[in-house]
């Protein structure tokens, strides 16, 4: 069974442009969640789909992080416009139980 | 705010010996509990899961859940080299498909 699927895997941009991370759940896997993970700390959760609904995103910097999963499969995150402070590891995760989580590889974004 | 709480180390054991990593939950009404294992540079990998209070044992792992108490614990019986990664202890506390809530991480280091 492949993974979870997450692209590119490291991205370097200035501050103040956009940036967007892609990710390919399981399949089969209805719920899907996008995590921030800072160095020596556990990840944190931005958003959650159940399918194509976003049903928890209480912890999404609105202002200028966006998400998506069209057809309640494949999700794409998007920050608009980067900050200095955004540099941190974005990890993917699905679910098909909803209890046991399934962690992609992440992206390690790097804002200059 | 849920608070999950771990040692951050690191713990250091001879290799051959048992790895004994503690967690504890502010939650009372969580009813799921995890642990993963981060190699550095690595995303986590889902290791353990346990919903009842008692052991749960899976090859060299073993968690152990007690309720009352709020605690969770992973054993490592004969520790590897291998095993050295930071784990991370994570409670859902809805017990369903909720988002997790991750403690920052034990890092062990198993010495040949």
């Amino acid at each position: 069974e492949a993974g979870v699927v997450q692209s590119p895997r490291y991205k370097i941009i200035e501050k103040k442009q956009p940036v967007a991370f892609w990710c390919n759940p399981i399949s089969g896997h209805n719920t899907l969640y996008w995590y921030l993970q800072n160095l020596g700390q556990g990840p944190e959760l931005l958003i959650r789909y159940e399918n194509e609904e976003a049903v928890d995103d209480s912890q999404l910097p609105k202002d200028r992080f966006s998400a998506e999963r069209l057809k309640g499969v494949d999700s794409t995150l998007k920050i608009q416009p980067a900050e200095l402070g955004d540099s941190a590891v974005y990890l993917c995760a699905s679910s098909y139980t909803g209890y046991e989580q399934y962690f992609g590889p992440g992206t390690r974004l790097t804002v200059t | 705010q849920k608070e999950v709480e771990q040692n951050s180390g690191p713990l250091s054991v001879p290799e051959g010996a048992i790895a004994s990593l503690n967690c504890t939950y502010s939650d009372r009404g969580s009813q799921s509990f995890f642990w993963y294992r981060q190699y550095s540079g690595k995303s986590p990998e889902l290791i353990m899961s346990i919903y009842s209070n008692g052991d749960k044992e899976d090859g060299r792992f073993t968690a152990q859940l007690n309720k009352a108490s709020q605690y969770v614990s992973l054993l490592i019986r004969d520790s590897q080299p291998s095993d050295s990664a930071t784990y991370l202890c994570a409670v859902n506390a809805q017990g369903g498909s909720e988002k997790l809530v991750f403690g920052k991480g034990t890092k062990l280091t198993v010495n040949p």
